[in-house]
């Protein structure tokens, strides 16, 4: 079984500020991880994805997430809000990179303020 | 070239009605889903075909009925709209093997309004 369960539907940062999401996952097998970001009618594009290598994966436009098993966490962080960063995000869980599923959460949706 | 494209975009139709909603890939991929988002913006999988193959069937109600005649194509026939069908409905797909396994690829939603 998997879950992932991002705490804050709605998180606002002025310009310039950190970003910071955050995912915790629940899976009965080491998981691999994602997050997408999906801007307004649009389809969801990947950011970044843990595969079991580096704890510390770094993503697209700036955006990295470290994995810590101790505490099933999957947070998502930017050290510097841009505008173009206002968006939907979510983070997902699959059990295996083959022909399986990918679970997602909620989502969070990030409001830039200028 | 579009990646994973869906047809049409929007589709607005009446309660009892039948409609599809076709999706291609040009990826070479080999699993395609498809999505159900709804108005708050949940992602809820319905459906997975791996190598034209139906492997993950959720709870949907039977009036969905997925088709896929080749790798490259995922087709999404539903029976007797009812309001609460009223979603975005994403195709993705995704690699079996290599370094972006695993990864989903999206289509850009197709909007489905029953009135």
């Amino acid at each position: 079984a998997q879950s992932v369960t991002q705490l804050g539907s709605h998180v606002s940062v002025s310009e310039g500020a950190l970003v910071l999401l955050r995912c915790n996952y629940s899976s009965s097998v080491p998981p691999y991880l994602f997050w997408y970001v999906q801007y307004p009618n649009q389809g969801l594009q990947l950011l970044l994805k843990y595969t079991s290598a580096a704890t510390l994966v770094k993503g697209i436009n700036g955006f990295e997430a470290e994995f810590k098993k101790s505490e099933t966490s999957f947070h998502l962080t930017k050290p510097s809000a841009h505008m173009s960063d206002a968006a939907e995000y979510f983070c997902a869980v699959r059990l295996n990179t083959n022909a399986g599923k990918s679970t997602f959460g909620d989502g969070t949706t990030l409001t830039v303020k200028p | 070239d579009t990646a994973v494209s869906q047809t049409p975009k929007y589709l607005v139709t009446q309660m009892g009605n039948d409609k599809s909603i076709k999706c291609e890939q040009n990826l070479g991929h080999d699993t395609m889903y498809w999505y159900k988002q709804d108005s708050k913006k949940f992602l809820k999988i319905m459906f997975s075909y791996n190598n034209k193959e139906l492997i993950i069937n959720e709870t949907v109600p039977n009036r969905f009925s997925p088709k896929s005649p080749d790798k490259a194509h995922l087709n999404l026939h539903i029976n007797s709209l009812e309001l609460g069908d009223s979603a975005v409905y994403f195709c993705a797909s995704s690699r079996n093997g290599g370094n972006r396994a695993g990864e989903l690829f999206f289509g850009e939603g197709s909007r489905l309004t029953v009135l």
